[in-house]
């Protein structure tokens, strides 16, 4: 079974800063890996996904994560943080075959302006 | 773009009724999945449907049923509701044989 997990539950950037959030995964073989970003009060929206393609994908909003077999990570990063990239960043996982989503316990960004 | 409709968006129950959630999906996805998100935790997948078949099926309880209708639209039944019931219920949809969930606003169910 395909399963994540995401290093810090709370992250805290400055406005224009790097933001960098942590998640690894632990499959049994490559799996599909996404990052969904959640609003207060709103619903899940993908930012991006690794499907076995390109290790480095380019999401919505400026945000980009690189697959990393050797270290089983999808890190997720964006170069210069936003007011509004305050919200909570779930990572998740599927299989090729098994589409359910199993996700991360989520990391919540706070951006200081 | 149309997205996936949920209603209705909040909900509140006493002890031991029922609810029903229902989920309308982006046109022409033949896929649902339903998931409950506690407070302050993360998704928990519930139960899937793919052409008005279960196809998978995680931690729901025996007390709660879910159907897919003929125009893919689906419902999550519950009874006997307990306060631990409370939670966000979404619903995500897609087209068979590709990765990308899209998800619902979610319901709202508070159990008092």
């Amino acid at each position: 079974a395909q399963s994540v997990t995401q290093l810090g539950s709370h992250v805290s950037v400055s406005e224009g800063a790097l933001v960098l959030l942590r998640c690894n995964y632990s499959s049994s073989v490559p799996p599909y890996l996404f990052w969904y970003v959640q609003y207060p009060n709103q619903g899940l929206q993908l930012l991006l996904k690794y499907t076995s393609a390109a290790t480095l994908v380019k999401g919505i909003n400026g945000f980009e994560a690189e697959f990393k077999k050797s270290e089983t990570s999808f890190h997720l990063t964006k170069p210069s943080a936003h007011m509004s990239d305050a919200a909570e960043y779930f990572c998740a996982v599927s299989g090729v075959n098994d589409y359910k989503l199993s996700f991360g316990a989520g990391t919540t960004v706070t951006v200081r302006a | 773009a149309a997205g996936v409709i949920q209603s209705p968006r909040h909900l509140i129950k006493e002890k031991r009724e029922t609810a029903t959630l229902k989920c309308y999906p982006i046109p022409r996805h033949d896929t649902v999945y339903w998931y409950q998100q506690g407070p302050g935790q993360d998704p928990q997948f519930l139960i899937s449907f793919y052409e008005k078949m279960q196809s998978d099926k995680g931690s729901i309880p025996d007390r709660f049923s879910a159907q897919q209708f003929s125009d893919y639209h689906s419902e999550l039944n519950m009874s006997s509701l307990e306060l631990g019931d409370s939670a966000l219920y979404f619903c995500a949809s897609s087209k068979r044989g590709l990765d990308t969930q899209y998800f619902g606003p979610g319901t709202r169910l508070t159990v008092l």
